[in-house]
């Protein structure tokens, strides 16, 4: 079955304590990213990542990192988190072929950070 | 700089009307993919289409159909026929090809559809 798993998919945890979800998709997409959700905000680009080695910001990237070492997983790093990045987390993956696309979602990991 | 408006907050229509969801958008590149997804009650993201910039032509598929008009930079979404499951928040997005070829999503803040029994 076609799926994109991130784990945990919820988590509280306190100020400044490191903490990274991971992000996996079966599908050998190339291209994976992450958003935030915020109420009032809709979404909101974190970062992507066209392939292996090949990352990009999005719109909010800061107080985050990410790595692509390998196709199939694309895990967001908190090295300090904040009480501003308490949110809801999507990790995302697109097929692309020729002028078509389709993407793939993750169910989402809920964070709080206290 | 890249936007997208989704000026209808909430939305309530009662089953079996049909509603339009309005998605304007505004960017300078003359390349660039427009995109809607649905996140019903349970909480999941769903990718419904993209479409090229392109390619102007009218997309439909089963209730649902998409009008894309470059000369109102209009992206909108018809239900036809709702139905209680279509009660959901629905996002608009853009997304410009940057010169690497890499490119990144802009969303609107999301229009809530409610559909009354």
């Amino acid at each position: 079955e076609a799926q994109v798993t991130q784990n945990p998919r919820y988590l509280i945890t306190v100020t400044g304590k490191k903490l990274t979800v991971t992000c996996s998709q079966n599908m050998n997409h190339e291209y994976m990213s992450w958003y935030r959700q915020d109420p009032g905000l809709g979404l909101r680009q974190i970062y992507y990542s066209m392939n292996v080695e090949v990352t990009d910001k999005g719109d909010v990237p800061e107080g985050y990192k990410v790595s692509r070492k390998e196709k199939r997983n694309f895990p967001l790093i908190l090295e300090s988190p904040s009480p501003n990045q308490t949110s809801l987390y999507f990790c995302a993956s697109s097929l692309m072929v020729g002028f078509q696309e389709t993407q793939y979602f993750g169910p989402g990991t809920r964070l709080l950070v206290l | 700089a890249q936007k997208v408006t989704q000026a209808q907050t909430e939305i309530s229509v009662v089953e079996k009307e049909d509603v339009t969801l309005d998605c304007v958008y505004e960017t300078r590149d003359t390349t660039y993919y427009l995109f809607w997804y649905k996140q019903p009650p349970s909480g999941e993201l769903v990718f419904l289409i993209r479409r090229n910039s392109f390619d102007e032509q009218n997309e439909i598929s089963g209730r649902y159909s998409w009008n894309f008009q470059k000369s109102t930079s209009s992206f909108n979404f018809t239900i036809t026929a709702s139905q209680v499951v279509d009660s959901a928040v629905y996002f608009c997005a853009l997304s410009e090809a940057e010169g690497s070829g890499t490119y990144k999503y802009i969303f609107g803040t999301g229009t809530r559809l409610k559909v009354l029994a």
